[in-house]
């Protein structure tokens, strides 16, 4: 079974602050993403990776960035931490397309981190 | 714009009532269409994906099924357990590795 797991579930900060949130993956899928998910508004992309060191910006980069220097391991950076930021934050990973064969995409996430910035 | 609806928002239902979820999306050449399940408080699980239309496929109460436009998650003789809510994405030909969802159903099952 895929594994992913997130460094906290919950997480209180204060404006600000500078916030690491942490995924990890055992699977060695080489696809890593990060979402938020809001009521009503669903799941929104902020970043993903399709390889180590490669990242690419999703709907929502603005206010985050994000490192990737090892393959199972993909980080979230909030660097000054906003009460607009507060959410549920998900990491996901996948299977690189071409190593499946183009034909499944779907992707496996963690628990998530209810980040709450006050 | 590539967009997924999910309707409705909400469904109550009672145990053994059948009944079904609807995705609808515009996109441009769809490579696939996904179904997950999410409970409260975790991360969402995967259920299927759905190449091109006409395809089914099924998993114990559950089958979904694609047309050209749209996806139905059937979910038969529903039982408490499979209340959570009901998300559903799909990756377009053009977007890359971009995965667009829907804002999902939340599904509650009464005994």
């Amino acid at each position: 079974d895929v594994k992913v797991t997130q460094s906290s579930r919950y997480l209180v900060k204060r404006t600000g602050e500078k916030v690491f949130l942490e995924c990890v993956q055992d699977m060695d899928h080489e696809n890593m993403f990060w979402y938020r998910q809001d009521p009503g508004l669903g799941l929104r992309l902020i970043y993903f990776s399709y390889d180590v060191k490669m990242k690419e910006k999703g709907d929502i980069p603005e206010g985050y960035s994000v490192s990737r220097e090892k393959k199972e391991r993909f980080s979230l950076i909030l660097e000054s931490a906003s009460t607009n930021q507060t959410s549920m934050y998900l990491c996901a990973s996948s299977l690189n397309l071409r190593l499946a064969g183009g034909l499944s995409d779907e992707q496996y996430f963690g628990p998530g981190t209810r980040l709450t910035v006050t | 714009e590539d967009q997924v609806t999910q309707s409705p928002e909400a469904l109550r239902l009672q145990e053994g009532e059948s009944s079904s979820l609807n995705c609808s999306y515009t996109v441009s050449g769809l490579r696939g269409l996904f179904w997950y399940r999410q409970d409260p408080g975790k991360g969402p699980e995967f259920l299927f994906t759905l190449y091109s239309a006409g395809e089914e496929k099924e998993k114990e109460r559950l089958k979904a099924t694609l047309t050209k436009k749209e996806s139905f998650l059937h979910i038969t003789a529903p039982k408490p357990e499979d209340s959570a809510t009901y998300l559903c994405a799909v990756q377009a030909g053009t977007g890359g590795f971009k995965t667009i969802f829907g804002a999902g159903t939340r599904l509650f099952v009464k005994a």
